[in-house]
């Protein structure tokens, strides 16, 4: 495809179980991160990832938070025993800068609903 | 620690308005400011984006100022049309980083 895409696109979860949100970034592009959006605000930085490696994870809330990008492509943000702070739209963004600063505008995704019951 | 804020939150207005939208940040050591538009259900798409040597940026009816030392950009919308309704959101990226720190955004309604 040519954008960003997620999956699922909504996940209802019951308090307690463990989620996997996945995301294809545009091909080619080697920064991938990973935002937070909850209800009525903007989105949130979690974690950065260059290629397959994370180079910055200072925005996830808690040790039950992980992501991986393990062959540099596809990403997966995982949530361990989710709680109902959890519910938000998680959007994934692609670009193909290779450093700091940035220099390309990021690519979102439509982004995956998380609610947490 | 960067904070941006936008002003106001929402915005109604009738079709054909001129609208200008707010964003201001605290930290000006900023390399760039992007203005994004979001629609329900939807992932967020770039409108304008100005590097921090610049003023502004023009595309079509929407034009984006920059105050760098004053921490302040706009976002210009003439002869606003029903389907410009939707959350417009502001970020910069900070000169040592490439995360992009968002507002809260502005939701606008353009009424027909």
């Amino acid at each position: 495809g040519a954008g960003v895409s997620q999956s699922p696109r909504y996940k209802v979860a019951k308090r307690g179980q463990d989620v996997a949100l996945r995301c294809d970034p545009i091909s080619g592009h080697v920064s991938l991160f990973w935002y937070q959006q909850a209800l009525g605000q903007g989105p949130e930085f979690l974690t950065y990832f260059q290629n397959e490696a994370q180079l910055d994870k200072s925005g996830l809330p808690s040790d039950r938070f992980f992501a991986e990008r393990p062959e540099g492509s596809v990403s997966t943000l995982k949530i361990q025993r989710t709680q109902q702070e959890d519910s938000a739209v998680y959007l994934c963004a692609s670009s193909s800068d290779r450093g700091r600063p940035s220099t390309d505008t990021q690519y979102f995704g439509p982004g995956t609903r998380l609610t947490v019951l | 620690k960067q904070e941006v804020t936008q002003i106001p939150a929402a915005l109604s207005v009738p079709e054909g308005e001129n609208l200008v939208l707010n964003c201001s940040f605290t930290d000006s050591a900023i390399y760039n400011l992007q203005w994004f538009r979001q629609d329900p259900g939807k992932g967020l798409t770039s409108l304008l984006l100005i590097q921090s040597s610049q003023r502004e940026q023009t595309s079509g009816r929407l034009n984006a100022s920059l105050d760098k030392s004053s921490g302040r950009s706009t976002l210009y919308i003439a002869a606003s049309q029903p389907g410009d309704s939707a959350t417009y959101l502001c970020a910069v990226i900070m000169e040592y980083g490439n995360k992009l720190v968002f507002g809260a955004g502005t939701i606008l309604r353009v009424k027909s």
